[in-house]
């Protein structure tokens, strides 16, 4: 089982859905949990970072973290074509320049 | 400013060849990371320099060498590659425990 699940997708919704990204994990030293936007061979962007559980938000991104579940989730609110790309979350334990673990990517299509 | 600088953006290089990738950041982050990334897969992680320190190796070939200048410099040394070896080579900066910044990558293509 790898430590981090991520649904590869395609994912395919139209322009101004609402978009639910999802990643599990199964290490529950992990406190620390990152979403990442990739476009094709580009490095990747950093959207959102939350330490622990609780959400967070900013601008059509919001970012939900459940420990208790091991789920986290990004939610992109408007979907533009301009978000289509690859999105992974990665996660960290404690400790400093802890490594990143991340899940496989999911490929999200925004279509007009 | 957010950003980790790496040069040069695309490589090609004969399996006998020396050449450096160098990352470069302004951001005072005291950690600096070697990812690789194929096709369609995730980073995974090469290299972690913190404070200046090499703390991290993850078996990596030998024909990989990286090095940490000063705490705003990365380099990977690269010798005898292989055309496996040809990948999305992506430098990345943290403070302790903090969100990590990649750069836009070096794309390698070994011949």
């Amino acid at each position: 089982q790898k430590e981090v699940e991520q649904d590869p997708g395609p994912l395919s919704v139209p322009e101004g859905a609402i978009v639910s990204l999802n990643c599990t994990y199964s290490n529950s030293a992990f406190q620390y949990f990152m979403w990442y936007r990739q476009y094709s061979r580009k490095g990747p962007e950093l959207l959102m970072y939350t330490y622990s559980s609780g959400n967070k938000e900013d601008g059509r991104f919001t970012a939900q973290v459940d420990k208790s579940s091991k789920y986290i989730s990004l939610f992109i609110r408007d979907s533009q074509p301009s978000d289509s790309a690859t999105y992974l979350c990665a996660m960290s334990a404690t400790g400093t320049a802890s490594k990143l673990t991340f899940g496989t990517g999911t490929r999200l299509q925004v279509t007009l | 400013d957010t950003e980790v600088t790496q040069t040069p953006k695309h490589l090609v290089m004969g399996m006998t060849n020396k050449k450096s990738l160098k990352c470069e950041q302004h951001m005072g982050h005291r950690a600096m990371y070697w990812y690789k990334q194929k096709a369609k897969k995730p980073p995974e992680l090469m290299f972690v320099y913190s404070y200046e320190k090499l703390s991290i190796n993850e078996s990596v070939p030998s024909r990989f060498s990286p090095e940490c200048p000063n705490s705003s410099l990365l380099n990977l040394h690269l010798h005898a590659l292989q055309p496996e070896d040809s990948a999305l080579y992506l430098c990345a900066s943290s403070q302790a425990n903090t969100e990590a910044f990649f750069g836009q990558g070096t794309r390698l293509t070994v011949v």
